[in-house]
């Protein structure tokens, strides 16, 4: 089963648009990634925060993470029709000997010209 | 830019037949994985290793599947025998130790499709 959960499941702006995707998680981690999959290619690592992090900055990427809720959110700025692409939380849960990336459903997100 | 390499890209397979995926970790990573990804499944973790070694292949169905890494420079994923449930699109992923500070790199992924 999923250890994360994306909301919404699709999402469709204007370029130009905020877009804003939403990670629900179960057990307690060690951190929480997020990775962009395009159409036919491989995931591609975005931004990592850490269980003792709030918020995270990295170019027109905020990430804000809340321990308390379980649950992190990925706010993408002034979006692009090339930030187009699928977008995935994954979790690397505390239980675990190492680093064991469980991924979410992702989040389909269409920015349109 | 260094870059995990998987081969083949896309293969066909008659139900039955023995399927052999290959990935080319960075240099000087020492965690692999191997992910599934299908579109009723999402992406599912079949097996990871450090330093060679698997940690956990409790994803893998057993019975059919393995995971190896012969060396450093080389992890494998077998079926054997495959089936059409098999269908999907496997991704190699590496990163360095305690690669979880940093995050993973991903290849492009084996398509695979058992008829």
């Amino acid at each position: 089963s999923q250890q994360g959960e994306e909301d919404p499941q699709a999402l469709s702006i204007q370029e130009g648009e905020n877009a804003t995707m939403n990670c629900s998680y179960k057990t307690s981690i060690n951190n929480l990634q997020w990775y962009r999959q395009n159409s036919g290619r491989g995931l591609v690592h975005l931004i990592l925060i850490r269980s003792n992090e709030r918020e995270k900055h990295s170019g027109r990427l905020r990430v804000t993470l809340d321990t308390s809720k379980k649950s992190s959110s990925l706010l993408i700025t002034a979006s692009r029709a090339a930030d187009t692409a699928s977008y995935f939380c994954a979790t690397d849960p505390k239980e675990t000997s190492g680093s064991r990336l469980t991924f979410g459903e992702g989040t389909q997100l269409t920015v349109n010209p | 830019d260094a870059r995990v390499t998987q081969t083949p890209r896309h293969k066909v397979t008659e139900m039955g037949q023995e399927v052999t995926m290959r990935c080319q970790p960075i240099l000087g990573h020492n965690t692999v994985f191997w992910y599934r990804q299908t579109m009723m499944q999402g992406l599912e973790l079949l097996a990871y290793f450090r330093n060679r070694a698997p940690l956990d292949d409790s994803g893998m169905p057993k019975d059919r599947f393995s995971a190896e890494m012969p060396d450093a420079t080389l992890a494998t994923l077998k079926i054997q025998p495959s089936e059409p449930r098999d269908s999907a699109v496997y991704f190699c992923a590496s990163g360095p130790h305690w690669a979880g500070d940093y995050g993973y790199t991903f290849g492009s992924g084996t398509r695979l499709t058992v008829v």
